[in-house]
């Protein structure tokens, strides 16, 4: 069974523009998750969206959005990029549905690089 | 927000050598997760505790849900070279996954 897949692994933009991040879930798993990982921090909850819908959003700018696709696909959008920008983007999906207690599985991220 | 303390930030031990890592929370949570995370990489999972009290083993590595459902701790037993990462605990509330800091775990050969 393939696991959840991103694209692209690595990204390189400049300060203002914006950047396109695609996840893929685990086959079955309707919930998809975002997280940043700047370098030498820990995982910080971006976005969650199960069914289509935005579900949950972490303390991030409006700068930063997405969308799921009817095939439980997402994109992560960030727009006016800046240099602090500059990070692990994870996606993580699970089988949804529920509110609590899912057990989430994470892509190999996207490394975005703003110069 | 709610926060996870994990200790220790970093550990260098012997091939061979028994490792423990914990997590504590003031909050009380429902999951307790570990994962692994290599360079680059994303997290792994390794364990998945879902009842407090609850002890499960994955080959060298056994964790364990605290009974007051506020704390986990991580073992892993005679460590080899390939144990080197970063583990992370974590826990679920609404979906949210909160992260732990990070224990960086190097091993000597």
């Amino acid at each position: 069974e393939a696991g959840v897949t991103q694209s692209p692994t690595h990204l390189i933009k400049t300060r203002g523009q914006q950047a396109t991040l695609r996840c893929s879930p685990i086959s079955g798993h309707t919930s998809v998750y975002w997280y940043q990982q700047a370098l030498g921090l820990g995982l910080q909850f971006l976005l969650w969206y199960d069914e289509g819908e935005e579900r949950n959003r972490g303390n991030f700018p409006p700068r930063f959005s997405g969308r799921q696709f009817p095939n439980y696909s997402s994109e992560l959008n960030v727009n006016a990029l800046e240099l602090e920008d500059s990070a692990l983007y994870l996606c993580a999906s699970s089988l949804g549905g529920r509110q609590d207690g899912e057990t989430q599985y994470f892509g190999p991220g996207t490394r975005l690089l703003v110069l | 927000g709610q926060q996870l303390n994990q200790s220790p930030q970093s550990m260098f031990i012997q091939e061979g050598e028994d490792v423990s890592m914990n997590c504590t929370s003031s909050s009380i949570f429902n999951t307790w997760l570990w994962y692994k995370q290599d360079p680059g990489e994303g997290p792994v999972l390794l364990i998945a505790l879902y009842k407090a009290g609850e002890l499960t083993s994955n080959g060298r590595l056994t964790a364990q849900f605290g009974i007051t459902r506020k704390d986990s701790f991580l073992n892993i037993s005679a460590s080899i070279p390939s144990d080197v990462g970063i583990y992370f605990c974590a826990s679920t509330s609404g979906s949210r996954l909160t992260f732990g800091e990070g224990t960086q775990l190097t091993v000597n050969p």
